[in-house]
């Protein structure tokens, strides 16, 4: 069971879409629907952003959207603001009752 | 809303037993949910260590399998964790979490830092 590949950083400036990529395998992220998105602020613990590849929780913001073409899950945020700039993460059911999570990417807004 | 809350020893020395304990509270452990441990080291990435149900049924990450043990105490609405044979990879904040009867983690717990040092 191997880490999913995400991008170590990403940047953008405020009001732009940036876009984080979840690289996983045919075992993971390519066989089914399951990847979800957590966004973390330094020092606090990971918050769901994401589920099931594309749907959000309630209270999350609509600039948040997710996708998923093959073995790579996608995180966009559109209309960057400030409050954005934190880690996010990306997770995956793994098959045989196991989960994975990503390396972790921070997102730092210019 | 179920509210989640680590505790157990900051300090563990090199090839001791990691204990840790996480308190269930606007909820009952005998729910639906999984309850789940997620680890990240310093600056690093989320690992997931394994996850318990009420009944005791256990899933564990492959690569931490032969030193992890989870047990669920339904009597205090708490579960916990036992890592064996610990060394400085396993230094990191531990955080549990709650994954319903679905497939994502929340809420989650605010973490506690553990430290492997002599």
């Amino acid at each position: 069971q191997s880490a999913l590949t995400q991008p170590a950083s990403v940047s953008g400036s405020p009001g732009q879409s940036i876009t984080i990529s979840c690289t996983g395998s045919s075992s993971d992220v390519g066989s089914y629907n399951l990847v979800s998105w957590y966004q973390q602020h330094p020092g606090t613990a990971p918050k769901l952003m994401l589920y099931e590849v594309t749907k959000r929780p309630s209270g999350v913001s609509s600039r948040f959207s997710g996708s998923k073409s093959g073995n790579t899950a996608s995180l966009t945020i559109s209309g960057l603001q400030a409050e954005d700039e934190a880690d996010y993460h990306c997770c995956s059911y793994g098959g045989f009752s196991t989960w994975v999570f990503g390396g972790g990417t921070k997102l730092t807004v210019l | 809303q179920v509210h989640l809350q680590e505790s157990g020893p900051g300090l563990v020395k090199p090839s001791g037993t990691l204990s840790l304990t996480c308190a269930v509270s606007g909820g009952s452990i005998s729910s639906t949910n999984w309850w789940t441990w997620v680890r990240q080291p310093p600056g690093k990435g989320l690992e997931w260590i394994g996850e318990i149900y009420q009944s005791g049924n256990s899933n564990y990450n492959p690569s931490l399998k032969s030193r992890v043990t989870m047990s669920v105490d339904k009597s205090r609405n708490q579960f916990s964790l036992r890592l064996s044979s610990v060394t400085a990879a396993d230094t990191a904040v531990y955080y549990c979490a709650s994954r319903p009867p679905l497939n994502w983690f929340d809420p989650w717990g605010q973490g506690t830092l553990v430290t492997v040092s002599s």
